[in-house]
């Protein structure tokens, strides 16, 4: 099952402008992770927030995390054209002890 | 330099025929995991290795079988295909436990089962 959802499942942008992205989860959680992956390529680690975390930067990223709504968001600023990708949240399964993905955001940003 | 390599990158089967997919890394990383990606579904977990000769089930993993005899390599067996393992297959690795570690993936193995 599902750990994370996000939403929207698509966005489209221009460049310049700022894309969020949102994942809610239904179990509690040591951390959060973010991915992207390119058309046709595998995932590439873009980010980690632990649970006792609010929010994280690493460049144009900016990730928080709100423990209690079980909610997560993923903000790419000034966004580009080499942004366009699906962006995917991964958490902790309870049943497992394995990251669980969500089914992405397609992000398309036009120039 | 390699990191994660998975072969092949295309593959074409039909139903009823065994296949194996190879995922090799050279990080020496303790834990690899197979996913399958298909559109509606995302990513699910098929099943995970946390060190050589220790491998465990994830969300989907009837009709598959894995094995680890060595640590760099987590081949993954479709022992009788059928069309609904037409899929795209990502391997992937980290450090420990993927709770805390992030994973890294390869490049993935597209498999059509015809």
């Amino acid at each position: 099952s599902q750990q994370g959802e996000e939403d929207p499942q698509a966005l489209s942008i221009q460049e310049g402008e700022n894309a969020t992205m949102n994942c809610s989860y239904k179990t509690s959680i040591n951390n959060l992770q973010w991915y992207r992956q390119n058309s046709g390529r595998g995932l590439v680690h873009l980010i980690l927030i632990r649970s006792n975390e609010r929010e994280k930067h690493s460049g144009r990223l900016r990730v928080t995390l709100d423990t209690s709504k079980k909610s997560s968001s993923l903000l790419i600023t000034a966004s580009r054209a080499a942004d366009t990708a699906s962006y995917f949240c991964a958490s902790m399964n309870s049943g497992y002890s394995t990251l669980t993905f969500g089914k992405g955001t397609m992000l398309l940003v036009s120039p | 330099d390699a990191g994660i390599t998975q072969s092949p990158r295309y593959k074409i089967t039909e139903t009823g025929r065994q296949v194996t997919l190879m995922c090799h890394q050279t990080w020496s990383h303790s834990y690899m995991f197979w996913y399958r990606q298909d559109l509606g579904h995302g990513l699910r977990l098929i099943y995970y290795s946390a060190a050589a000769d220790i491998t465990d089930k994830g969300e989907v993993p009837d009709g598959y079988v894995v094995s680890r005899s060595k640590t760099e390599n987590f081949p993954l067996t479709l022992e009788s295909a059928t069309r609904s393992q037409t899929s795209v297959y990502f391997c992937a690795s980290s450090i420990g436990g993927a709770g805390d570690e992030k994973l890294f993936f390869g490049s993935g193995t597209q498999l059509s089962v015809l």
